[in-house]
């Protein structure tokens, strides 16, 4: 029982490249959240999943995109990467709503 | 909106007790956590209290809510070295949003 896992671990990318956060978690949970991680500033909801089928987006979806691909894995995706996006980002998942939240290990990403 | 706020920085010596402090705004918070993240990991939840509790104890922890002043508390016994991290407190509104304060970086002196 892995929990919540997410690839890779870190990532260098230049401006305006395209890259994909994948994240899985074997809990058997409905609802799938991202978070970006900056100093001084917690965590920052990027988008999540409710259930299998439905996104929605969070405090700050701007520049960012998931998908659902199944009820195990919810990927996020920067298709124009910015410096501003350098980040550690972390997945997370739950039974659902209210309930507590799992976190994966981490993508530490940096935008050059 | 919804704020948590908590002090960023508490240091203390092996032994002695943490407490550290969280204020929240929003009153309709459902369950309130406290989670911990250790260098180059995830956060991992230590321990959770309803809204509709005052207290709760968990070995080395105590987490003290007072509702009418919106303030959280984590007290740790018997600090160890091992408890040297990071401190986020967050509240749950309802629906899937989760509030997360900014953390406090707890130093534990040997």
């Amino acid at each position: 029982n892995a929990g919540v896992t997410q690839t890779p671990k870190f990532q260098v990318l230049k401006t305006g490249q395209s890259m994909t956060l994948q994240c899985a978690q074997d809990m058997n949970h409905n609802s799938m959240y991202w978070y970006r991680q900056d100093p001084g500033m917690g965590l920052r909801l990027i988008y999540y999943s409710a259930s299998e089928g439905t996104t929605d987006k969070g405090e700050v979806p701007n520049g960012y995109n998931v998908s659902r691909l199944n009820k195990r894995e919810f990927s996020l995706r920067l298709e124009s990467a910015a410096p501003s996006q350098t980040s550690v980002y972390f997945c997370a998942s739950s039974g659902a709503r209210e309930e507590t939240q799992y976190f994966g290990p981490g993508t530490r990403l940096l935008v050059l | 909106g919804e704020d948590v706020e908590q002090s960023l920085f508490l240091s203390v010596r092996e032994g002695d007790s943490s407490v550290i402090n969280c204020t929240y705004t929003d009153s309709s918070s459902t369950y309130l956590y406290w989670y911990k993240q250790e260098p180059g990991a995830g956060l991992q939840l230590l321990t959770y209290i309803f809204s509709n509790m005052d207290m709760k104890q968990d070995q080395r922890l105590t987490v003290l809510l007072n509702k009418k002043d919106k303030h959280l508390s984590l007290r740790i016994a018997d600090t160890q070295t091992g408890d040297s991290a990071i401190y986020f407190c967050a509240e749950t509104t309802g629906g899937f949003k989760t509030i997360f304060g900014a953390g406090t970086r707890l130093f534990v002196k040997a």
